[in-house]
């Protein structure tokens, strides 16, 4: 069964605006984490943000905030005010608590393109 | 630079061939990952070292797939009797150990393997 599901292949937006990349996941470890990573053409992955299963609000760092809703097992990226440099590939992974080596478990993953 | 670096970033091989990739992980971090991307595809664990140990294999590690970490600190990960699948990006990546879900995994550059 698949953990991590991103349903958009691909996604453009204007700069400047707002864009939401969405990100759905399965378990049934009570303790997990979610975390966003950005992957440009280099390939190397850079951690965005991270958000924890018993954390009460929505985690934010900078420009990226996490949508996080429990019930229904998703935790969509938000990036606010789109840079050209944003354009890139974007996973969403968890790990899960009873794993003792905390590997994280990938989604396929969202292209955003951002127009001029 | 203090981050986690691979070599070498790209290698072309023929199939048959042997290949070896070196990673050095964060000077503080007693653990270390490997994935592996093919294109399109989010990046899927093979395996990971805490410390010198190898805890964990991926199934998708077969048997001309063998890691190493023998101090500790660096590993290598070589593949023998390359086959034009083996074509893909092998990530490596670490983080301190901890109990807590959050603990960031930190990755490389990638190393890029083609096999003709």
């Amino acid at each position: 069964a698949q953990k991590i599901t991103q349903t958009q292949p691909g996604m453009f937006v204007q700069e400047k605006e707002a864009v939401t990349l969405d990100c759905t996941y399965d378990t049934s470890d009570p303790s997990y984490g979610l975390f966003w990573y950005k992957q440009p053409s280099s390939g190397e992955m850079i951690f965005l943000i991270y958000q924890g299963s018993y954390d009460q609000q929505n985690a934010t760092e900078g420009r990226y905030s996490l949508n996080f809703q429990k019930a229904r097992k998703s935790a969509n990226l938000v990036i606010s005010a789109s840079q050209l440099g944003d354009s890139a590939m974007y996973f969403c992974a968890m790990r899960e608590a009873r794993y003792q080596g905390g590997k994280l478990i990938f989604g396929q993953g969202t292209e955003l393109s951002v127009k001029p | 630079d203090t981050g986690v670096s691979q070599d070498p970033r790209h290698k072309i091989t023929k199939r048959g061939q042997n290949v070896t990739f070196r990673c050095d992980p964060i000077s503080e971090h007693n653990r270390l990952y490997w994935y592996r991307q093919t294109l399109g595809q989010g990046p899927e664990f093979l395996t990971y070292f805490q410390n010198e140990a190898q805890l964990e294999k991926s199934r998708l590690l077969s048997d001309r797939f063998s890691a190493e970490r023998p101090k500790g600190s660096f590993s290598t990960l070589e593949i023998q009797r390359t086959e034009q699948g083996d074509s893909a990006m092998y990530l490596c990546a670490s983080s301190f150990s901890t109990t807590r879900t959050g603990n960031t995994i930190y990755f490389g550059e990638g190393s890029w393997l083609t096999v003709v």
